[in-house]
């Protein structure tokens, strides 16, 4: 059981660049959720996704795409990467329901020169 | 802007004794969760509390929870140098599915 594996762990990009993040979980989770981390500072949510089919847009979606098409997996697409977008980037799932925690995967950090 | 705001932003103290985190949040809220955050890791779930809660425990770890004042705290009691992370409160809005995060608190407990 891998629980949340993202890939890759780290990448650096050039402005401009697109590049899509992979996120995979075996749990069968019906929730999954992408979130980007600071430095110092807390994660903000980017986009998620209730189910297959479902998504929808987080505190801070711009620059960013998701698309869910099976349970199992959740892609963040940057269309065109920017500095700003420098950051490490979290998967995270949980099972439907208002009182469950959530599964984090190691992350991704990527850098934009 | 974020939901939940911790407080203290730092924290440095010996090991034994306890620790204590605040979060306040803005809108209601469905429920309240407490994570930590080892350095370069991602984030471990520790414990969660409904909103009709007003205090819950975990092991070393007491969870309050004011829904008048919007806040909530964690107590880690009796505390060890591998508590040494970061401690992120989260919320569930009333009625949303989006968890919120916290800036967190960085807790350095000294052996």
């Amino acid at each position: 059981n891998a629980g949340v594996t993202q890939t890759p762990k780290f990448q650096v990009l050039k402005t401009g660049q697109s590049m899509t993040l992979q996120c995979a979980q075996d749990m069968n989770h019906e929730y999954m959720s992408w979130y980007r981390q600071d430095p110092g500072m807390g994660l903000r949510l980017i986009h998620y996704s209730v189910g297959a089919g479902i998504t929808d847009q987080g505190e801070v979606p711009n620059g960013y795409n998701v698309s869910r098409s099976t349970t199992e997996d959740f892609p963040l697409r940057l269309l065109s990467a920017a500095p700003s977008q420098t950051s490490v980037y979290f998967c995270a799932t949980r099972t439907s329901g208002n009182y469950n925690e959530q599964f984090f995967g190691p992350g991704t950090r990527l850098t934009v020169l | 802007s974020q939901q939940g705001e911790e407080d203290p932003q730092a924290l440095s103290i010996q090991e034994g004794e306890n620790a204590t985190m605040n979060c306040s949040y803005k809108t209601s809220i469905n429920n309240l969760q407490w994570y930590r955050q080892n350095s370069g890791r991602g984030l471990v779930h520790l414990i969660l509390i409904r909103s009709n809660e007003r205090e819950k425990h975990s092991g070393r770890l007491r969870v309050t929870l004011d829904t008048s004042k919007k806040s909530s705290s964690l107590l880690i009691t009796a505390s060890r140098a591998a508590d040494t992370a970061s401690y992120f409160c989260a919320t569930d809005a009333t009625g949303g599915f989006k968890t919120i995060f916290g800036a967190g608190t960085r807790l350095f407990v000294k052996a």
